[in-house]
């Protein structure tokens, strides 16, 4: 019962360099969400999806590219890093909900990226 | 502006010392409040929801509640175990979670 995946679970950049991280959710589950938490700021978003093939801008977009090309897999994408983007990275997903309520999210592992 | 905020900071309880954790939340239309557990190195882990103001809902040495305008977090007989990091998060819809920075818990054995 694997949940949700990340790889990779840690990761050294030099600044300038690119990279991508995985998740992927085996819940069948329509939203995939991205998030960084940094000490003393908590979770913020990232970028989100709604569904295959869709991607949303969240709270701190910038540096930072997704794509959904499955329904399983939310890819993020660091073009050029930065020092700022150090961070560790959570990949979350959930359902849709009814009645327009919220339903809870389940996380990955997160991945720990250090930019130097 | 949508805000959640967690008090205290840290806690650091004796085992057997029950004590409450707070989650003041100022959201227009919440549509869901929950907690999460995060150990240190992973993930948050799921851990209650609650929709209604009066809802409670139990799980072992934990009782979560809902108002208005605060959760609040409550652990009973804590254990050793018991330490970690817990995170609130109110949902607005809209596919947003707003989470609070947490209460680090340390429980002594």
């Amino acid at each position: 019962n694997a949940g949700v995946t990340q790889t990779p679970k840690f990761r050294v950049l030099k600044t300038g360099q690119s990279m991508t991280l995985l998740c992927a959710q085996d819940m069948n589950h329509e939203y995939m969400y991205w998030y960084r938490q940094d000490p003393g700021m908590g979770l913020r978003l990232i970028h989100y999806s709604v569904g295959e093939g869709t991607t949303a801008k969240g709270e701190v977009p910038d540096g930072y590219n997704v794509s959904r090309l499955k329904k399983q897999n939310f890819l993020l994408g660091l073009e050029s890093a930065a020092p700022s983007q150090t961070s560790v990275y959570f990949c979350a997903s959930s359902y849709s909900g009814t009645g327009g309520l919220g339903t809870e999210a389940f996380f990955g592992q997160g991945t720990r990226l250090t930019v130097v | 502006e949508d805000q959640v905020t967690q008090s205290p900071e840290a806690l650091r309880l004796q085992e057997g010392e029950s004590s409450s954790l707070n989650c003041s939340y100022t959201v227009s239309g919440l549509r869901g409040l929950f907690w999460y557990r995060q150990d240190p190195g992973k993930g948050p882990e799921f851990l209650f929801t609650l929709y209604s103001a009066g809802e409670e809902k139990e799980k072992e040495r934990l009782k979560a509640t809902l108002t208005k305008k605060e959760s609040f977090l409550h652990i009973t007989a804590p254990k050793p175990e018991d330490s970690a990091t817990y995170l609130c998060a109110a949902h607005r819809g809209a596919y947003k979670y707003i989470f609070g920075t947490g209460t680090r818990l340390k429980v002594l054995a």
